[in-house]
């Protein structure tokens, strides 16, 4: 089966970095998602992995091991409107599972 | 270009009733996703449909059901209705499978 962990909430401060971190367990891998969702909307979609390393979006980065099953999506430079939740998500044969979320408040 | 539209935003309907939900791909995306996410949990995967095919389905019972159209958009149904069938429901859309999914801003479905 599946199984998605990441943090449940994080607190971080305006200007900051922070590490949203997730690690997963799935049989046979197709990918690595991360998802952006503000509170009531839905979610965008921030990046995508499939090979190991670090790729580099502006302030937005996600790192990807797959011999640990784990991933990380590094926010720079954060801003109020980064307040949000943050999910990854695995491909699971046709279907795409969730991670439950971590919700980032970003503070002055 | 257009992102993915999901018509109602809103819906309102009482247990036992049936609700109907839209959705029109990104022009040129032939997979369509439908998610159910209740007040304070994750997105569950509902159903996936491509090139007019359902292809695969999650865990929900089969009063869940929905179709894909020749134009590639889609409707979700959910037949007799319950009271934890409130959620809002989000259709995504894709170039292909595995490709990143694109959301709609989803139906809220509330059921008295």
């Amino acid at each position: 089966g599946q199984n998605i962990d990441q943090p449940t909430e994080m607190t971080a401060t305006e200007g900051a970095i922070v590490q949203i971190n997730c690690t997963y367990q799935t049989s046979g891998f197709n990918g690595l998602f991360w998802y952006q969702q503000h509170a009531g909307e839905a979610p965008t979609f921030l990046s995508y992995n499939v090979l190991d390393g670090l790729e580099e979006k502006g302030r937005f980065s996600s790192f990807l091991s797959r011999s640990k099953g784990y991933s990380y999506l590094l926010l720079k430079e954060l801003q109020m409107k980064d307040s949000a939740s943050y999910l990854c998500a695995v491909p699971h044969g046709n279907k795409l599972i969730f991670g439950a979320g971590t919700r980032l408040a970003v503070h002055p | 270009e257009a992102g993915v539209t999901q018509s109602p935003t809103h819906l309102i309907k009482t247990r036992g009733q049936q609700a109907t939900l839209r959705c029109s791909p990104i022009s040129g995306h032939t997979s369509v996703y439908w998610y159910q996410q209740a007040l304070g949990l994750g997105l569950q995967f509902l159903l996936w449909y491509d090139e007019g095919e359902e292809r695969n389905r999650g865990n929900f019972p089969p009063r869940f059901s929905g179709r894909q159209f020749p134009n590639y958009s889609s409707e979700l149904n959910v037949n007799a209705l319950e009271l934890e069938d409130s959620a809002l429901y989000l259709c995504a859309s894709s170039p292909g499978p595995r490709q990143p999914q694109h959301f709609g801003d989803g139906t809220r479905l509330s059921i008295l």
